[in-house]
């Protein structure tokens, strides 16, 4: 089946820096590729997504990259703030089917210091 | 944006007895829903996909007789995790297909079971 791995599994900044985690994927079908914030306690939130047919989308602070050739995305936080300290999980649509099911990575835990 | 309603937030059950988690879609019609579980400290694994007015598929070892989803109406999605155990104390969150904006999860509902 799908395999996501997803690094490194926790990360910590100092308050303005950037944050990025890794992903990679096993499925060349793939073809949707989001990233979520999770808080304690409550359900994940889309923070952004990327489609197969698209290099790169920013959305003010938050930017993801993919590179299908290699099998991998990644997600960049800048100017990193208190807040965006959360778990953060990215994820893919193997098999690529439109709202097909989606396999997770592992999650990264990000803790913004101030 | 959508919106999906999950109840309850929390739960406390004996061992033995029988829980319901439901998610209601507030202003879309859901489809398809996904129910995932997640323990502490992991990454969501799904356990089923249910599509309205069929039955539903689960993921390799999940018990389709332990954990009973209904799907009877476009809005509204059912758990049923029955003669649960303290294993399956875990946290549940559901997640419905909504078209152009993608998927949106429920807040969860955390089961403990004692």
């Amino acid at each position: 089946g799908e395999n996501v791995e997803q690094h490194p599994s926790t990360l910590s900044v100092q308050e303005g820096d950037s944050a990025v985690i890794k992903c990679t994927y096993s499925d060349s079908a793939s073809n949707y590729f989001p990233w979520y914030k999770q808080e304690l306690g409550k359900g994940p939130q889309l923070i952004i997504d990327i489609r197969s047919n698209v290099g790169e989308k920013k959305d003010q602070r938050i930017a993801v990259t993919l590179n299908k050739t290699a099998k991998h995305f990644s997600l960049h936080i800048t100017e990193t703030q208190p807040e965006d300290s959360a778990v953060y999980f990215c994820a893919d649509n193997a098999g690529g089917t439109s709202y097909g099911k989606l396999t997770f990575g592992q999650g990264t835990i990000l803790t913004v210091h101030p | 944006g959508a919106v999906v309603s999950q109840h309850p937030s929390w739960v406390i059950c004996k061992s033995g007895t029988s829980v319901k988690i439901e998610c209601r879609s507030l202003d879309f019609q859901a489809t398809t829903m996904f129910w995932y579980r997640q323990f502490p400290k992991q990454s969501l694994m799904l356990m089923a996909t249910s599509n309205e007015g069929s039955k539903a598929t689960y993921e390799q070892g999940v018990e389709k007789d332990k954990f009973l989803i209904n799907h009877a109406s476009l809005t509204l999605s059912t758990l049923t995790v029955t003669s649960a155990h303290p294993e399956d104390s875990s946290f549940y969150i559901c997640s419905a297909v909504t078209g152009g904006d993608g998927y949106t999860f429920g807040s969860g509902t955390r089961l403990t079971v004692v």
